[in-house]
């Protein structure tokens, strides 16, 4: 079967830096995303990463390793507005996108 | 605004009823997704249009039914629900389906409870 992995919620603090990981077993792989979901309101689009490394944008970056079927999501400066779910899914051999169950990251001052 | 719309964004409904969610994109899109949110669940595909015609459909029950009578709009026709079919429903767009790298764009949702 196809499963996504990573962890239910984290607690990190307003200015550190937080590390939101998913592991995944899809048959077939087209590329790995991550949205982030504010409470009640709709999932956007964050980063597209298909070949491994690191990708960075601002504050935000996202890696990939496709040997170990990897991913990870790294949040710097977080402010507490970075306080929402963020989901990882992946693209499989049918181009249809699997989801993760979302990791609901906490911010504290 | 992310160019997707979704209405009515809360909906209370009973078993016996007959409802419709409304989704409208205004990105010039050619496929349109209707997902279903459960709590701490992850995102299920129920279906999925592209240029109108359904590619995808994932096994949901008939008390689901899909409409799509453009490729800017996407409705989904509730009838005879279950009280385990409250969530919360999203609509998505985007560019192309069946090619990597073109994000999803979605609406706020719809938040259904089903009494």
């Amino acid at each position: 079967g196809q499963n996504i992995d990573q962890p239910t919620e984290m607690t990190a603090t307003e200015g550190a830096i937080v590390q939101i990981n998913c592991t995944y077993q899809t048959s077939g792989f087209n590329g790995l995303f991550w949205y982030q979901q504010h409470a009640g309101e709709a999932p956007t689009f964050l980063s597209y990463n298909v070949l491994d490394g690191l990708e960075e944008k601002g504050r935000f970056s996202s890696f990939l390793s496709r040997s170990k079927g990897y991913s990870y999501l790294l949040l710097k400066e977080l402010q507490m507005k970075d306080s929402a779910s963020y989901l990882c899914a992946v693209l499989d051999s049918n181009y249809q996108l699997i989801w993760g169950a979302g990791t609901k990251l906490i911010i504290k001052p | 605004e992310t160019g997707v719309t979704q209405t009515p964004r809360h909906l209370v409904m009973g078993m016996t009823n007959k409802k419709s969610l409304k989704c409208e994109q205004h990105l010039g899109h050619n496929a349109m997704y209707w997902y279903k949110q459960s709590a701490k669940k992850p995102l299920e595909l129920m279906f999925v249009y592209s240029l109108e015609e359904r590619v995808e459909n994932n096994s949901v029950p008939s008390r689901f039914s899909p409409e799509c009578p453009n490729s800017s709009h996407l409705f989904l026709h509730l009838h005879t629900l279950q009280p385990e079919d409250s969530a919360l429903y999203l609509c998505a767009s985007s560019q192309e389906v069946g090619t990597p790298s073109y994000e999803q764009y979605f609406g706020p949702g719809t938040r259904l409870t089903v009494t």
